[in-house]
């Protein structure tokens, strides 16, 4: 049973336009989800999170979006560059489990010059 | 700095070899977590040390030993591997293994038993 979910695997954007990366999950215990970016043969680098009580988180170029009521998350990129290609993992934790972490399925961003 | 550091980055060994997987990190961290990751698939969650003691094992099978030294180290043990335990192996850590934490990764070691 997949618990955290990313439905598109793969996404396409322009350079300086906005990428939005999707998450469902399913599990109503998650309180905390973070976002990271994965380049081939690196680990996952931590780009941002947000507590269950927020809707909203903000760090420079990124922003993440959660409706609680949609068991759903969104990271946006803006504006998207090259550099910005890569894998993006969304995670989700529970206070029951400790604070392990369930990691979605990723979706790979490519960013066109 | 939030810098957790994997050796080897690469490593091959035949199904009889005894190798060992190291991580560190500097951050003060009392949590330090195993992760495999295969490819085009999320990272899963193998051992976690909370306090130098294991405190989740995700019925690993028991050719892979993790063992905590102190507080900055954590090392794999690796013994009798198969073909397919080849993949990415990677290790992270966080303030102290609770909720509403962040775990932050190590670039990983890429593992291949011939």
């Amino acid at each position: 049973d997949q618990q955290v979910k990313q439905n598109s695997p793969s996404l396409s954007v322009q350079e300086g336009r906005i990428s939005i990366l999707n998450c469902d999950y399913t599990n109503s215990m998650f309180d905390y989800f973070l976002w990271y970016k994965k380049y081939p043969a690196e680990g996952p680098t931590f780009l941002i999170s947000i507590s269950s009580i927020k809707d909203k988180n903000e760090d420079g170029r990124f922003t993440v979006f959660l409706n609680k009521s949609a068991k759903h998350l969104s990271l946006h990129i803006v504006p998207s560059q090259p550099g910005d290609s890569a894998v993006y993992f969304c995670a989700a934790s529970a206070y029951i489990r400790g604070g392990q972490l369930t990691f979605g399925s990723g979706t790979q961003l490519t960013v066109l010059p | 700095d939030t810098e957790v550091t994997q050796t080897p980055k690469h490593l091959v060994m035949g199904m009889t070899n005894k190798k060992s997987l190291k991580c560190e990190q500097h951050m003060g961290h009392r949590a330090m977590y195993w992760y495999k990751q295969k490819a085009k698939k999320p990272p899963e969650l193998m051992f976690v040390y909370s306090y130098e003691k294991l405190s989740i094992n995700e019925s690993v099978p028991s050719r892979f030993s993790p063992e905590c030294p102190n507080s900055s180290l954590l090392n794999l043990h690796l013994h009798a591997l198969q073909p397919e335990d080849s993949a990415l192996y990677l290790c992270a850590s966080s303030q102290v293994g609770s909720v509403q934490e962040t775990q932050y990764f190590g670039p990983g070691t890429r593992l291949l038993v011939l």
